[in-house]
């Protein structure tokens, strides 16, 4: 089972900053915060990844509490295309390299 | 540039005939996963390989097998469809095994069996 929880769907206005919320409780010491995204038909794409400290590139940030229990994914300026099933995941450093994809927060941009 | 290529993109098969799909990769990565994903699902690995070792989930059927003749190719045979197996078939690729590494997808191949 996925050790995430993420709720099932979130509208965000285009222009503005869409902020995807991901519950991790369980998290280990040596696991990552991977966050991927899903446009309809494509491939899972990769945003960004975490382990303690907040994370910033072309895309997106994601933010990780202090005790990493949760963390959220900013997109800072929202666009049509945007519109995705967003995948939040814990990974461990090492070891067993199972991806276990959750059900996802489905990021539905208004115009 | 395309980076991880999977041909092809649409493919149709009769119930019980063998179907290969194939995945290719400009990365040259060390890891090539191949995932399912069913209508309204999220993505579920069936297995990868690490270079030339094979690592099989456990819940995946014997009837998926997978080769990777070199570092650039992986296969995913699958020696008798099934109607539950349409699916989306994704392959990804990683430098390394871990959640040090990212996982860059393919397209994906839609696969339909009649």
């Amino acid at each position: 089972d996925a050790k995430t929880t993420q709720p099932p769907s979130m509208d965000c206005a285009e222009g503005r900053a869409a902020n995807l919320p991901c519950n991790h409780s369980t998290i280990s010491g040596n696991e990552y915060v991977y966050w991927y995204r899903q446009i309809h038909s494509q491939g899972p794409q990769y945003i960004i990844h975490g382990l303690k400290n907040n994370e910033t590139n072309e895309m997106a940030s994601l933010i990780i509490t202090e005790d990493r229990k949760s963390s959220t994914l900013i997109l800072p300026h929202a666009t049509l295309r945007d519109t995705a099933v967003y995948y939040c995941i814990v990974r461990p450093s090492g070891g067993d390299d199972k991806i276990i994809f959750g059900k996802g927060t489905r990021l539905h941009i208004l115009p | 540039d395309a980076m991880v290529i999977q041909n092809p993109r649409y493919q149709v098969t009769q119930f019980g005939k063998p179907v290969t799909l194939s995945c290719s990769q400009t990365l040259n990565h060390n890891v090539m996963y191949w995932y399912q994903q069913k209508s309204s699902q999220a993505p579920k690995l069936l297995f990868h390989y690490y270079d030339k070792d094979f690592n099989n989930e456990a819940d995946t059927p014997d009837n998926f097998q997978s080769r990777r003749p070199n570092t650039s190719f992986c296969f995913l045979d699958i020696r008798s469809p099934g109607l539950g197996d349409a699916a989306m078939y994704l392959c990804a690729t990683s430098r390394g095994a871990g959640g040090t590494y990212e996982q860059y997808f393919g397209p994906g191949t839609r696969l339909t069996v009649t």
